[in-house]
């Protein structure tokens, strides 16, 4: 079973841009969340897709928004970049019932310049 | 509130046991789990627990929980030069994920 992919893996922008970032999760899966990481902040929690619906937000600016797709592909957005939002993008992708297993990605790597 | 900490920097011998703890805050957390990165990658999931648990073995790995002083530890037996990354716990609610800064293992030969 492939694991839970990412797209781009690197991706450079510049202040004001904006980006688009794609996760595919484990097949069958329709759970995903985004963590942003940084070396300041850590890991932290963006929001949680399941079933084409935003289940659960973390505290983050309304610049940082996402979807989910039927075929439960997700992306999120990040408008306006500002160089804080350098950052590794990680994905996770989590089962249904009693699965509590969380998968995650390789992550994006975004450097704002 | 959440928080979850950790201590940074752990070192030790090529064959020696590892030990790396965790404390959390939310005791209504469902599950505590124990993520592994290494340069470069993602999270690889290596174990977790049901908070109703007080341990649990999968190979080479050792999970303790203390419920009542919410504590966590993992234990690496054996630990291998390849065990050399960062070992995130988190605690959930639900599906969202609180983690600790890491702990850096140094495993030296």
């Amino acid at each position: 079973k492939a694991g839970v992919t990412q797209t781009p893996r690197y991706l450079i922008k510049t202040r004001g841009q904006q980006v688009t970032l794609s996760c595919s999760p484990i097949s069958g899966h329709r759970s995903v969340s985004w963590y942003q990481q940084t070396p300041g902040q850590g890991l932290q929690f963006l929001f949680e897709y399941f079933s084409e619906t935003q289940r659960n937000k973390g505290n983050f600016p309304g610049r940082f928004s996402g979807r989910q797709f039927s075929n439960s592909r997700s992306e999120m957005n990040v408008s306006t970049l500002e160089l804080g939002d350098s950052a590794l993008y990680l994905c996770a992708s989590k089962g249904t019932g009693s699965s509590y297993e969380q998968y995650f990605g390789p992550g994006t790597r975004l450097t704002v310049t | 509130g959440e928080d979850v900490e950790q201590s940074l920097f752990l070192s030790v011998r090529e064959g020696d046991s590892s030990v790396i703890n965790c404390t959390y805050t939310d005791s209504s957390s469902t599950y505590l789990y124990w993520y592994k990165q290494e340069p470069g990658a993602g999270l690889q999931l290596l174990t977790y627990i049901f908070s109703n648990m007080d341990m649990k073995q999968d190979q080479r790995l050792t999970v303790l929980l203390n419920k009542k002083d919410k504590h966590l530890s993992l234990r690496i037996a054996d630990t291998q030069t390849g065990d050399s990354a960062i070992y995130f716990c988190a605690e959930s609610i639900w599906s969202t994920l609180t983690f600790g800064k890491g702990t850096m293992l140094l495993v030296s030969p």
